[in-house]
């Protein structure tokens, strides 16, 4: 079965200290792959999306992430983090064209000023 | 930003009752989706539908759930006889394209089983 991993649970940084979250999914397939956001109180948002391309995509508030083929593997990553970036961070992934999404555990950030 | 709405954003509900979750998908939006999320656990599909029609549906989709689109705006998930284990955050989503396009998500229905 289709599922998504994503390697940690909970990520507490500093400001100003990189960050990588990472994402491994299990399909042998063509995939459509997302990060989506959840800040405290509020509903889930687009991150950023990669469909086929340029691996390494560029999403909103300076994320980026990159899908590794061969390695099923779709990192999130941001060279400086601030304390508005601390919220949960959910890998998925769509394996067909109907569109369900398959999600990861969520990976929580807590970014300590 | 055109945005999904869900209502109301908390239900509780005697166990054995039925109870009904709205939701507003955005307006040129073709497709509809219900997720749901325990608490501690991850998001997981229940349905998706598509041309007034279910197009896929999960495992806990059972015939307790049924989903409906009444009118040309809403879309609704009913639970007909609630039980305990139901008891997690709903969420709906919509998008334009399928799998060819992002989701959008509502803020979300907790629902309370008591």
């Amino acid at each position: 079965a289709q599922s998504v991993s994503q390697h940690n649970h909970h990520v507490i940084l500093s400001e100003a200290a990189s960050l990588e979250l990472g994402c491994n999914y299990s399909y042998g397939g063509t995939v459509n792959l997302f990060w989506y956001v959840q800040y405290p109180g509020q509903h889930l948002q687009l991150l950023l999306k990669y469909f086929s391309g340029d691996p390494l995509v560029k999403g909103i508030k300076g994320f980026e992430a990159e899908f590794i083929k061969s390695k099923f593997s779709f990192n999130l990553r941001k060279p400086s983090v601030q304390w508005s970036d601390t919220a949960e961070y959910f890998c998925a992934v769509i394996t067909n064209q109907g569109g369900k999404l398959i999600f990861g555990q969520g990976t929580e950030l807590s970014v300590k000023p | 930003e055109p945005e999904v709405t869900q209502t109301p954003s908390h239900q509780v509900t005697q166990m054995g009752q039925e109870v009904i979750l709205r939701c507003v998908p955005i307006s040129n939006h073709l497709y509809f989706y219900w997720y749901r999320q325990i608490l501690g656990q991850k998001v997981e599909f229940l349905v998706s539908f598509y041309n007034n029609e279910i197009s896929e549906k999960s495992e806990i989709f059972d015939d307790q759930f049924s989903v409906e689109r009444p009118d040309g705006s809403n879309f609704t998930l009913k639970i007909r006889s609630t039980k305990l284990e139901d008891s997690a955050m709903y969420f709906c989503a919509s998008s334009e394209n399928g799998g060819r396009q992002p989701q959008h998500f509502g803020d979300g229905t907790r629902l309370s089983i008591l």
